[in-house]
């Protein structure tokens, strides 16, 4: 079965530029999804289809994908972005959905 | 507003069930496929299940197949999770979600509801 592969952690200074990685193999030829899960709270969709963000998200977070590796990037970081996010594809060949591991990210 | 409210965890014993149940508002539930996705306490997120409008298809995850069944009633605006001969490694709160489908043949959930837990112990 298909395998996301993310860093566990992550952490940014307020303001800076963070990039959270997701690996797969020729993950450039799947779309990529991405959510941001809160302490405590139920994920929230902040990129879905590569690069589109759903009505309500900040410019703030793009998202990119290429080859072996999808990317969120979140400019401006701000300390309420500090949460869990993971990718997540959808796995034609079995009909599953596939969701990385998951990345915590910390705001300094 | 869309909106997803699961109900029906709780504490179970190994080898016993349970059924859950998430109420769906703000959306035209019949059009929409519906997904069960998992996460157990400090861990990451597992997709469960999907069914179909209609409800004729279905697909499980490998390690809940013969055990969970997914249905939904459209007149009710409800999803339904039955939980049969659970594990403790079934631990963990369960999601209710709308399944976006793209032509291109991929999928993602939004929104999400708030969760129910379900502990499988002795």
């Amino acid at each position: 079965s298909y395998v996301l592969t993310q860093p566990p952690s992550v952490s940014v200074a307020p303001g800076k530029t963070a990039r959270i990685t997701c690996g797969g193999n020729n993950i450039g030829s799947k779309r990529v999804h991405w959510y941001q899960q809160k302490p405590g709270q139920a994920p929230v969709l902040v990129i879905y289809y590569d690069s589109d963000r759903p009505s309500g998200i900040p410019e703030r977070f793009f998202g990119s994908n290429s080859g072996n590796t999808a990317t969120l990037t979140i400019t401006r970081v701000e300390a309420g972005d500090e949460a869990d996010y993971y990718c997540q594809v959808w796995d034609s060949s079995s009909d599953h959905a596939v969701f990385g591991g998951g990345t915590q990210l910390t705001v300094l | 507003e869309v909106q997803l409210v699961e109900s029906g965890g709780g504490l179970v014993q190994p080898g016993g069930s349970l059924r859950l149940s998430c109420a769906a508002s703000g959306f035209t539930f019949s059009n929409y496929w519906m997904s069960w996705v998992r996460q157990a306490p400090g861990k990451g997120l597992e997709w469960v299940a999907n069914i179909k409008q209609d409800r004729s298809e279905n697909y499980y995850v490998d390690s809940v197949k013969g055990r969970f069944t997914i249905s939904r009633d459209n007149a009710k605006n409800s999803l339904y999770l039955q939980m049969n001969s659970l594990r403790a490694e079934d631990t963990a709160v369960y999601y209710c979600a709308r399944l976006r489908i793209a032509v291109a043949g991929t999928s993602w959930f939004d929104p999400w509801g708030q969760g129910t837990l379900v502990t499988v112990s002795s």
